[in-house]
């Protein structure tokens, strides 16, 4: 079973400055996928970044990357220069990669707050 | 073009009323799913459909059928809908085990 914790229920910022949510994980499998969604006040579910438990590199997207620390099992996002559109509610998520049709498992998710 | 778009974006009904929420997904994905949102915000899967078989149906109420009638189509159909079913429901389509994308959701307030 995988299981996705997000201890951070809110957080703050200043626009510019940057912000990191910390998503810790536990699996047993040896092959899984981690991903980060946005979702803003108007609801939608955004994808944002996705990194692979055997890439060696943190994956960059923009103003996003994940650092990625295997044997911590954690996956921060890093949000750089903070903009006023980036205040919403960010959820990690993990998938099994060692077989086929797994479900995406959420964590309960952080609410940015990105002030003036 | 909306790559995954699911109607109604609202859907208010009474208790024990039938509704349908229906999804489509134009990326060309072979799985697809549906989530609920709760009140507290948190994402849990329902159903997932693989070229328009059934392959994962978590703990969810026999109320909930799940249908899909090509790989590019997942509707879900709810009966005697209770005041707990009032959720957001997300459809959500992606290829095997890369990321999935989301419909805008469906909003549902059972009263």
């Amino acid at each position: 079973a995988q299981k996705i914790t997000q201890t951070q229920p809110g957080m703050f910022v200043q626009e510019k400055e940057a912000v990191t949510l910390d998503c810790t994980y536990d699996t047993s499998d040896q092959s899984y996928g981690l991903f980060w969604y946005k979702q803003p006040s108007s609801g939608e579910m955004i994808f944002l970044i996705y990194q692979g438990s055997y890439d060696e590199q943190n994956a960059t997207e923009g103003r996003y990357s994940l650092n990625f620390q295997k044997a911590r099992k954690s996956a921060n996002l890093v949000i750089s220069a903070s903009q006023l559109g980036d205040s919403a509610m960010y959820f990690c998520a993990m998938r099994a990669m060692n077989t086929g049709f797994q479900k995406l498992v959420f964590g309960t998710g952080t609410r940015l707050l990105v002030s003036p | 073009d909306t790559a995954v778009s699911q109607t109604p974006k609202y859907l208010v009904t009474q208790m024990g009323n039938d509704k349908s929420i229906k999804c489509e997904q134009n990326l060309g994905h072979d799985t697809m799913y549906w989530y609920k949102q709760d009140s507290k915000k948190f994402l849990k899967i329902m159903f997932s459909y693989n070229n328009k078989e059934l392959i994962i149906n978590e703990t969810v109420p026999n109320r909930f059928s799940p249908k899909s009638p090509d790989k590019a189509h997942l509707n879900l159909h709810i009966n005697s809908l209770e005041l707990g079913d009032s959720a957001v429901y997300f459809c959500a389509s992606s290829r095997d085990t890369t990321e999935a994308f989301f419909g805008q959701g469906t909003r549902l307030t059972v009263v």
